[in-house]
């Protein structure tokens, strides 16, 4: 079974404060994605990764950064914590098929962040 | 833009009433869908999954989805539910490229 782990289950820190989630996956996949998970919004793509070292914007990228140094690590920043940031955060990875066709995605078990 | 729209964000049912939950995408080429579903306390996932051939999937649980090209939608079905659905199901989409498109998903409630 794909197995993606996210380092916390529950994070509270204070404004301002630089905050790191990270994300483990151990099925080699190529793709790896960070999503905000909100009441009646859905999921929402913050950044995503298709490579090492390689990293695309989502929807919602502003007041986040990523680092994906090795294949199966996908970390996720927040530069300067705000109350806004209050969410629900969840990695997932997945792998791509003949012509890079994108494949469902497998999930971690989110992280519930509260900024105060 | 790409959107994904759910049509209902909370559905209550008795056991054994049956299930249908609306999903409609706005892309004109090529889809791969999906129905994703998440019960309390767990991690997302997969229900169910179309990239191509018959229009009509099954998925795990009993559950099936139909994707009718033609009115750009990939509705979930279930004949009979079980209090053990109670959950939050999302539609998902990806379309022409790397991201994956969820709508804002259904919370469904069985009452035993």
């Amino acid at each position: 079974d794909v197995k993606v782990t996210q380092s916390s289950r529950y994070l509270v820190k204070r404004t301002g404060e630089k905050v790191f989630l990270e994300c483990v996956q151990d099925m080699d996949h190529e793709n790896m994605f960070w999503y905000r998970q909100d009441p009646g919004l859905g999921l929402r793509l913050i950044y995503f990764s298709y490579d090492v070292k390689m990293k695309e914007k989502g929807d919602i990228p502003e007041g986040y950064s990523v680092s994906r140094e090795k294949k199966e690590r996908f970390s996720l920043i927040l530069e300067s914590a705000s109350t806004n940031q209050t969410s629900m955060y969840l990695c997932a990875s997945s792998f791509s098929r003949d012509r890079g066709l994108r494949t469902e995605a497998f999930f971690g078990q989110g992280t519930r962040l509260t900024v105060v | 833009a790409q959107s994904v729209s759910q049509h209902n964000h909370h559905v209550i049912l008795s056991e054994a009433a049956s299930l249908e939950l609306g999903c409609n995408y706005s892309y004109g080429g090529t889809v791969n869908l999906f129905w994703y579903v998440q019960y309390p306390g767990q991690h997302l996932q997969l229900l169910l999954k179309y990239f191509s051939g018959d229009p009509l999937v099954k998925g795990i649980k009993g559950f099936e989805a139909e994707f009718i090209k033609s009115k750009f939608s990939f509705n979930l079905r279930k004949p009979s539910v079980q209090w053990s659905d109670t959950a939050e199901y999302f539609c998902a989409v990806i379309a022409g490229g790397f991201k994956t498109i969820f709508g804002a998903g259904t919370r469904l409630f069985v009452k035993a």
